[in-house]
């Protein structure tokens, strides 16, 4: 069966300092993976999606950016964080089919202080 | 890409049967209709997906007229565990495989 990680849980970091989010997909070849940010009270906001290594489409202009390095491994990155950038971040992934369910991993909730 | 409204939120009582719909005007041929549900601190979880008519699964039933300009998830005998956020998502094939969540509807289940 198909499994997703994401880590870490929690993390606080200060504004200015870098980040590394990272999500790991089991159980499944080439699928399509996806980092969303969540606001506190608020809906969910596409940041990142990858069709494939190395392929990465952004949706919101930000100091963010994603990589994947790996068929099954994606990864959320900034060199300097903003107060902003705190949230709940979440990956995903889902298949290519059209009627494919997306899968989310346990989250992040990032504070930056 | 289908602009989706939704309710912002709904109130309901314990036992009560919950209808949340959603507005998606220009979904797509291709498009399908997919409702999940969000705890605090949670990710998403799918409830159901339709395409067209009425879908039923051991949580909940989904119901899809014709135009498929709308679609209806129907909780029934809600209990307090089902206080949570539901999304509608219409649209998953669009070129670069977007998925993009509405604001989604906070439903409040009371004793």
């Amino acid at each position: 069966s198909q499994t997703i990680h994401q880590w870490p849980a929690t993390l606080v970091q200060p504004v200015g300092s870098p980040l590394s989010l990272e999500c790991t997909v089991e159980g499944t070849s080439n699928p399509n993976l996806y980092w969303y940010r969540q606001a506190a009270g608020r809906g969910l906001q596409l940041l990142f999606y990858s069709v494939g290594i190395g392929q990465i489409s952004s949706e919101v202009p930000q100091n963010l950016s994603a990589s994947r390095p790996q068929d099954r491994q994606f990864i959320l990155s900034s060199k300097k964080l903003l107060l902003s950038d705190s949230g709940f971040y979440l990956c995903a992934w889902r298949g290519p089919a059209t009627n494919e369910k997306l899968f989310f991993g346990s989250g992040t909730q990032l504070s930056v202080l | 890409l289908a602009k989706i409204t939704q309710p912002i939120s709904m109130d309901s009582y314990e036992g009560q049967e919950v209808n949340i719909t959603c507005s998606h005007n220009n979904i797509a041929t291709n498009d399908y209709i997919t409702w999940y549900q969000q705890f605090p601190s949670q990710g998403p979880r799918f409830i159901i997906q339709g395409y067209k008519t009425k879908v039923t699964n051991e949580v909940a039933s989904l119901f899809i007229p014709a135009d498929r300009k709308s679609s209806t998830l129907s909780l029934p005998r809600v209990s307090l565990s089902d206080t949570a956020v539901y999304y509608c998502l219409v649209g998953v094939l669009t070129g670069g495989f977007k998925t993009i969540f509405g604001a989604g509807t906070r439903l409040f289940v009371k004793a």
